[in-house]
């Protein structure tokens, strides 16, 4: 059964940049169907897609955080990233990292990593 | 900018019916739209109920189901029960991005 794990720091300073790290377990990221997702979810707000990638290097962002942010896949790890720069206090939420299918809005999540931004 | 529509709350008595829709600030909602529906409670990740309008996901009970209704993407639930008491957000593909509703607070009592 596919699992996937958020793991980054908790706490980021404004201005610097958020790190996160998706580990993928149960399946495999290299699998030509699946598309891997960074959404977020701020307090007391809805969930807001950020990025996809596929392991081929094929790369979407919404554009309202595309100037801001990379996602990026390590094969070898099984693993993929979101990197989100110059961060504010409007960049606290939930991570979650997510797979799809083509064609399909049936998310896998896990189970989601909470971000702050606070000096 | 396209904004997905949901009722803010809605309550049904247990055992009741109850249908929760999604629509789009402008047009209609279709197929196309891959419209998906997701369960959430305090604290938790999203649950992904019904997929691409009336899929539904691995192990979700068929008291819940999907479907297009005039404009709108609609999730019925049937025979509600006290654990389906939970926040429900519906998620469109509009023009390559993912756009999410702001989600439904059901209350069953």
């Amino acid at each position: 059964q596919l699992q996937l794990q958020e793991s980054g720091p908790g706490l980021v300073k404004p201005s610097e940049t958020l790190s996160l790290t998706c580990t993928v377990s149960g399946g495999s990221i290299n699998s030509g169907n699946s598309y891997w997702d960074w959404i977020r979810q701020p307090p007391g707000k809805r969930l807001e897609w950020i990025a996809t990638i596929h392991y081929s290097g094929f790369t979407h962002y919404n554009p309202s955080l595309k100037s801001r942010a990379t996602i990026s896949v390590d094969l070898s790890k099984s693993q993929f990233s979101l990197k989100l720069s110059s961060v504010t206090a409007s960049d606290t939420a939930v991570y979650y990292c997510a797979r799809h299918t083509a064609q399909s809005g049936d998310f896998s999540w896990g189970q989601g990593t909470l971000a702050t931004v606070s000096s | 900018q396209t904004v997905v529509t949901q009722e803010p709350s809605f309550s049904v008595s247990p055992g009741g019916t109850v249908t929760l829709t999604c629509g789009l600030s402008s047009g209609s909602v279709s197929d196309s739209y891959l419209p998906t529906w997701y369960q959430q409670t305090p604290g938790q990740a999203p649950r992904t109920l019904i997929y691409n309008t009336n899929s539904r996901s691995s192990g979700v009970p068929d008291r819940f189901s999907g479907s297009i209704v005039g404009n709108k993407a609609a999730l019925t639930v049937t025979g509600a029960q006290a654990d389906d008491e939970s926040d429900y957000y519906c998620v469109l593909y509009v023009a390559g991005l993912w756009v999410f509703g702001g989600g439904t607070k059901l209350t069953v009592l």
